[in-house]
């Protein structure tokens, strides 16, 4: 059975570099027709999609974070990564990591992780 | 992009009886529809996909309908794990987009 397990730093601090991983086990990340996908909830409120990337390593962002966000896969470790540069007091969330097959919605989803900027 | 807006906000609903959940969208997102769960400390599960497809292991007394812009999950008889957050999101096109949230309540 496919899991997948946030992690990274809890607090960050303003103008810094939020990076988390998410490792996923009981399956390959190479696995066709898949989009690995991030998404983030501020304390109290309701889901953002983040951003995704494909099986073959395409990626696709939200407009609204797309100069600040990179998200890629090392199948080496069997795992994605999410960075998100300079950021500010409204990037505080949990952040949760997702496998989204072609044509469905979100399947499986990490526990999340909650990140905190504050210095 | 395309904005997703459910109604209504929260629903008070006394167990046994039956939630009718509305989501529509600004443009047609044609089936590509999905509906989560979200308890309380809890990530989102999925529920629904393509509009009215049951995720594995979804009891049948969930069910969704609907194409284009509009779309309706119905709860037949809720049981009190049902009360929970629901979430609609499309992904019809980039980027994808939920909608704010209705909360089912007890009433």
């Amino acid at each position: 059975q496919l899991q997948l397990q946030e992690s990274g730093p809890g607090l960050v601090k303003p103008s810094e570099t939020l990076s988390l991983t998410c490792a996923v086990s009981g399956g390959p990340i190479s696995s066709s027709n898949i989009y690995w996908v991030w998404i983030r909830q501020p304390p109290g409120e309701g889901l953002e999609w983040v951003g995704s990337i494909s099986y073959s390593g395409s990626t696709y962002y939200n407009p609204s974070l797309e100069s600040r966000v990179a998200i890629s896969v090392d199948t080496s470790k069997n795992q994605h990564s999410l960075k998100l540069t300079s950021v500010t007091a409204a990037d505080t969330a949990v952040y949760y990591c997702a496998r989204r097959p072609f044509y469905y919605g979100l399947d499986i989803w990490g526990q999340g992780t909650m990140v905190t900027v504050s210095s | 992009e395309i904005v997703m807006t459910q109604s209504p906000a929260t629903l008070s609903v006394s167990p046994g009886e039956r939630a009718t959940l509305s989501c529509r969208a600004s443009e047609s997102v044609r089936s590509y529809l999905a509906w989560y769960q979200q308890k309380p400390g809890q990530a989102p599960s999925l529920i629904i996909s393509g509009a009215s497809t049951r995720a594995t292991g979804i009891p049948a007394r969930f069910s969704g309908v609907g194409s284009g812009t509009e779309f309706t999950l119905t709860i037949s008889s809720l049981q009190s794990e049902d009360f929970a957050v629901y979430y609609c999101q499309q992904f019809n096109k980039w980027p994808l987009t939920f909608g704010g949230g209705t909360k089912v309540e007890i009433k």
